[in-house]
């Protein structure tokens, strides 16, 4: 199946700072979503970006589908950006072999 | 708020018990999913449901028992767990299954421990 990897794995910043998170895959995609999981577990979507690029507020995030990554920016960071970041995508195709598949995530802190 | 609901937020229960997690989508969607968040491992997709009918069951053990009574409410029956179960169970929900291509929603999860 699919490979996605994301990097880094974890990050430390300071508040007001900017960042950039990547996500690698290993195939072809026609979906792809990042998602930000608070400190409480919930899962939150923040883009549905197969391709091009797409900004809301402070992040935003650019998928270069021929080269199979995607990039998400943080700017300006603030304290309640923290969390794990994941990547999920899906290549093209019909049942089990075409599921959403996450990464391992990007951990950030954000400290004052 | 993302429009779906898990219940409940936290569950303790013996090896020998049996429970139930609850989810609930008022977003009008007709797809529901649950996975399985364990510590240091990707997110695992255990059971899709679209239009209330099983579309996947990716090789989850039997004491995980799914229900889809409609296209709002999903619940995992849980009977004679294991310790390594434990874990944050997600649901999830989309406009048709995301073999299609949709965004999904998650719920905030259900944090489970098997004592």
């Amino acid at each position: 199946g699919i490979q996605v990897e994301q990097s880094p794995p974890d990050l430390i910043l300071q508040e007001g700072a900017n960042s950039t998170l990547r996500c690698n895959f290993s195939d072809s995609v026609n979906n792809l979503q990042w998602f930000h999981q608070n400190p409480w577990g919930q899962l939150i979507n923040l883009f549905y970006i197969p391709s091009g690029t797409k900004q809301n507020g402070r992040l935003s995030a650019t998928t270069v589908a021929t080269e199979r990554y995607s990039l998400l920016y943080i700017s300006s960071s603030q304290t309640t950006d923290s969390g794990v970041y994941f990547c999920a995508v899906r290549s093209p195709g019909t049942g089990t072999a075409s599921k959403l598949t996450f990464g391992t995530g990007t951990r950030l802190q954000v400290t004052l | 708020e993302t429009g779906v609901t898990q219940t409940p937020r936290h569950l303790v229960m013996g090896m020998t018990n049996k429970k139930s997690l609850k989810c609930e989508q008022h977003l009008g969607h007709n797809a529901m999913y649950w996975y399985k968040q364990s510590a240091k491992k990707p997110l695992e997709l255990m059971f899709v449901y679209s239009l209330e009918e099983r579309v996947e069951n990716n090789s989850v053990p039997s004491r995980f028992s799914p229900e889809c009574p409609n296209s709002s409410h999903l619940f995992l029956h849980l009977h004679t767990l294991q310790p390594e179960d434990s874990a944050l169970y997600l649901c999830a929900s989309s406009q048709n299954d995301h073999f299609s291509g949709n965004t999904i929603y998650f719920g905030e999860g259900s944090w489970l421990t098997v004592v």
